[in-house]
């Protein structure tokens, strides 16, 4: 069985500051990581995935992440931030064998403030 | 990108009614369906996974006679949440990916809001 941790539950940020979100994960069997995005009262946007490849992946609206197999980690990056990106922020990682079925940390709320 | 729709986006209803939430992938077909629930601010936890034309499996804990799952086609998903009572008040959320396509990711519904008087 796989687990997700999320080590910070809400990021205060200020307009076009960096930020960074934090995903660890604990797995027996390799795992494909995904970040997903969650506006108030809607459903999931996919952010980025990692499936194989290169460990340094980019996603829509300027967000990044870096898979490190050594660290278990797949920290979510956005070098300036907007108003926009205030939402939740869900890290999930779905082990290679068990196609489709994720687990999902317990959220990061990014709040951004002018 | 791949859309799926899922109605109604919120129902408010009194205990002991019977409530059905559709999930449809709009632009592909959908050979598995993933429902989850989600407690305020909570994270998602997976109920069950249907895939087209055959039974869902079900997670530790979720009662299959309560959360009926129905994926008879490849677009459409329902969950029927039976004899609702108050405590089954949630956002309950569907994503949609399609198997024979590879490692694709689920693409998520908006969600329903429930709410049971």
């Amino acid at each position: 069985a796989q687990s997700v941790t999320q080590l910070d539950s809400q990021v205060p940020v200020f307009e076009e500051a960096p930020v960074e979100l934090r995903c660890n994960y604990s797995s027996s069997v390799s795992v494909y990581l995904f970040w997903y995005v969650q506006y108030p009262n809607q459903g999931l946007q996919l952010l980025l995935k990692y499936l194989s490849g290169s460990t340094l992946v980019k996603g829509i609206n300027g967000f990044e992440a870096e898979f490190n197999k050594s660290q278990t980690s797949f920290h979510l990056r956005k070098p300036s931030v907007h108003i926009s990106d205030t939402a939740e922020y869900f890290c999930a990682v779905s082990e290679t064998d068990s196609w489709g079925k994720l687990q999902f940390g317990a959220g990061t709320q990014v709040v951004v403030t002018p | 990108g791949a859309v799926v729709s899922q109605h109604p986006s919120r129902v408010i209803c009194k205990s002991g009614t019977s409530v059905k939430i559709e999930c449809r992938s709009l632009d592909f077909q959908a050979t598995t369906m993933f429902w989850y629930r989600q407690f305020p601010k909570q994270s998602l936890m997976l109920m069950a996974t249907s895939n087209e034309g055959s039974k869902a499996t079900y997670e530790q804990g979720v009662e299959k006679d309560k959360f009926l799952i129905n994926h008879a086609s490849l677009t459409l998903s329902t969950l029927t949440v039976t004899s609702a009572h108050p405590e089954d008040s949630s956002f309950y959320i569907c994503s949609a990916s399609n198997r024979v396509r590879g490692n694709q990711p689920q693409h998520f519904g908006d969600g329903t809001r429930l709410s049971i008087l």
